[in-house]
């Protein structure tokens, strides 16, 4: 069956970095993109973008250029969301979910809380 | 970028009623649209895409109409376990914007 695994929940000062994988297993990887949602504590969901499973290539929503990275191991059927520079708003949950390129996020990770404190 | 508006952001209901959540889109979408339900602490899943098509395993109290810029999400007869907050999203093209969502409750 499809299944997207997100790794562990974590705790970051501020300034710091987080990588945060999503690893695919149950379908072809590189037939479905990779899409990011975040979800701040009791607010709603926040399309970030996605990644092109395919060839790689990352589309960023508006507000989340710059220290927001997508990447890929294809190797490994994973994909990864990497924040930099955090800071206290990045307090989230952060989902990965698989769609085709015009359709709808069919399967998502379980979600990873990232928590920004000093 | 194309802006989705739901209404109402919340709502109370009886079980048994039936229940009607709109999505307006800033421009049209064709019928790209989808409805999410996410329960309190769990993941959200999908409803309904293609504006009125079923997923599969999602009871039939739900369905979905509408085509351009205006959507609607019907809950034919409310049930305890449909207490979550409902969200539209366009997908015809990025950014795949998200309505604020909907809140249903049980009165």
């Amino acid at each position: 069956q499809v299944q997207l695994v997100q790794s562990g929940s974590e705790l970051k000062k501020p300034g710091a970095s987080v990588k945060v994988s999503c690893k695919a297993s149950g379908y072809t990887f590189t037939n479905y993109a990779m899409n990011w949602v975040r979800q701040a504590p009791g607010q709603g969901l926040e399309w970030m973008g996605w990644i092109n499973t395919d060839t790689g290539n990352p589309t960023y929503a508006q507000g989340f250029t710059g220290r927001f990275v997508f990447s890929l191991d294809t190797s490994v059927s994973t994909a990864f969301l990497q924040i930099s520079s955090l800071k206290p708003e990045d307090t989230a949950v952060y989902y990965c979910a698989r769609a085709r390129m015009v359709a709808t996020q069919d399967a998502w990770g379980q979600g990873t809380l990232v928590t920004v404190s000093s | 970028d194309i802006q989705m508006t739901q209404s109402p952001s919340s709502l109370s209901a009886s079980v048994g009623d039936r229940v009607t959540i709109t999505c307006r889109a800033s421009q049209g979408i064709s019928n790209y649209l989808a409805w999410y339900q996410q329960k309190p602490g769990k993941v959200p899943k999908v409803l309904i895409y293609s504006a009125s098509t079923l997923q599969s395993g999602v009871p039939s109290r739900f369905s979905g109409s509408g085509s351009g810029t205006d959507f609607t999400l019907t809950i034919s007869s409310l049930q305890p376990e449909d207490v979550a907050t409902y969200y539209c999203q366009k997908y015809n093209s990025a950014p795949r914007t998200f309505g604020q969502g909907t809140k249903v409750e049980i009165k």
